[in-house]
């Protein structure tokens, strides 16, 4: 079936360092998203990146989305306290846009 | 609005037995989810729903029931709670955009504890 598949699993930096995960699908995605969640809290929704290629900043984060719509990467310049937390992403199942399978996260943690 | 609302917050219990998960949204979403979120795994869709009357099963459905009688809520029915089933449940809704994606709002979760 559709995988989603996200690397590190895991990883702790000095806050100011930058920090990047990868995601990988073994399919071709219409689109990705890109969720945080903070310790004990729920996910929520980053970005969604829909063209091939894309590229999109929010502050210190950068979104990108592969030329061939099977791999995106998340990247934090300078890491904060804030930043802390599981990120995922997330293609649009086989049955349709409405549902998601989801990678199982990258937890960021910073020490300050 | 209050979004996605989920009840309870927690609950425990005891192999065998049975209860409902409730989930209900106000932003008149569409389309509506269940997820469980186990340590290592992710989030693992278990049911669906693309509007009142309509669900479908997602990745891990066994022993889950679901039902959409209106647009605003979505429970889920444990059957005979298992301890495999000991999670963190997680009810979204969500919209088309654009029609290119569909971004979903999380409730805040319900801890469910068999033992």
């Amino acid at each position: 079936g559709q995988q989603v598949m996200q690397i590190p699993q895991y990883q702790h930096v000095q806050e100011g360092e930058d920090f990047t995960t990868y995601c990988n699908s073994s399919t071709t995605l219409s689109n990705i998203q890109w969720y945080k969640q903070r310790p004990g809290g729920h996910p929520v929704f980053l970005i969604q990146l829909v063209k091939s290629g894309e590229v999109k900043k929010q502050k210190r984060l950068t979104f990108q989305f592969g030329e061939a719509k099977k791999n995106s990467s998340l990247h934090i310049t300078a890491t904060q306290t804030t930043d802390v937390g599981t990120y995922f992403c997330a293609g649009p199942l086989d049955s349709g846009y409405s549902t998601l399978t989801f990678g199982k996260g990258t937890m960021l943690l910073v020490s300050p | 609005n209050a979004g996605v609302t989920q009840t309870p917050k927690f609950q425990v219990l005891k192999t065998g037995q049975s209860m409902t998960l409730q989930c209900a949204q106000d932003m008149n979403h569409e389309y509506m989810s269940w997820y469980r979120q186990d340590p290592g795994m992710g989030l693992r869709l278990i049911h669906y729903s693309v509007g009142a009357g309509i669900t479908d099963q997602g990745e891990v459905p066994n022993g889950y029931n679901v039902s959409r009688s209106t647009t605003e809520d979505f429970p889920l029915r444990l059957l005979s709670a298992a301890p495999s089933q000991t999670s963190v449940y997680f009810c979204a809704s969500s919209y088309s955009w654009g029609g290119s994606g569909y971004e979903q709002y999380f409730g805040p979760g319900t801890r469910l504890t068999v033992t």
